[in-house]
């Protein structure tokens, strides 16, 4: 099974400043025939399920605010948030989909300092 | 929408059948997964079934014990769960894939149903 690893396990941003989190994979989760990374990002809300945020490591959901932005290849990938808002508090998740299982990283807490 | 039930609590070594009904989408023009998350931590992938059942896989760790299906006339898939096990205990989320085949693009979740596995 391909590992996900996150760093931070948790961070602390003032609002209106810039997040950033970070996952590696175990393997390389770029798909070469097609030039994409099978990489995800999710956002989990307490008491909610996972939202989407980015797929293929850069692409943005629709809907989803464009001060998140995703970036990286092959097994290492960042998400970005820009001018952190008090709703983005949460935690959030990387996950791969190059195989099966599809797995996630343990997850990164995102609070306000 | 996606709306799981079936959740509760059960001894361990018995069974559970969770069922996930669909609304808002064509159902049959889409895979769905079962993720679970057990209280306060992590998401782990269950298992998954592609649109017409042609495709179907399992986590190691419920290999054997879980079986997945779906009935598309009903927009509905399930997940029965038999020889429970105290780590089995979680969330389980009914999530739909981005296409028909099982490609693990996880683009909507339900609110999930909480099965809890103790004596």
């Amino acid at each position: 099974d391909i590992v996900m690893t996150q760093s931070p396990d948790s961070l602390a941003v003032s609002l209106g400043e810039r997040a950033s989190i970070n996952c590696k994979s175990s393997q390389s989760v770029l798909y070469s025939s097609n030039n994409k990374n099978y990489l995800a990002w999710y956002q989990q809300k307490p008491g909610q399920p996972p939202k989407v945020l980015i797929y293929w490591a850069s692409a943005r959901e629709s809907g989803v605010p464009a001060r998140f932005s995703g970036s990286g290849s092959g097994t290492d990938f960042t998400l970005t948030i820009n001018s952190l808002q008090a709703e983005d508090v949460a935690i959030y998740y990387c996950q791969q989909y190059y195989g099966t299982p599809p797995t996630f990283g343990q997850g990164t807490t995102l609070e306000i300092k | 929408q996606l709306v799981e039930s079936g959740g509760g609590l059960v001894r361990p070594g018995r069974s559970l059948r969770l069922s996930c009904t669909a609304s808002g989408f064509t159902f049959d023009d889409y895979a769905m997964h079962w993720v679970r998350q057990a209280p306060g931590k992590g998401l782990e992938w269950v298992s998954h079934i592609s649109w017409n059942s042609g495709a179907i896989a399992y986590a190691d760790s419920v290999k054997g014990r879980f079986t997945v299906s779906r009935d598309n006339a009903k927009n509905s898939v399930y997940l029965q769960m038999n020889s429970l096990r105290p780590e089995d205990t979680a969330f389980y989320y009914c999530v739909k894939d981005k296409i028909a085949a099982a490609e693990g693009r996880f683009d909507y979740w339900g609110q999930g149903t909480l099965v809890t596995v103790s004596s």
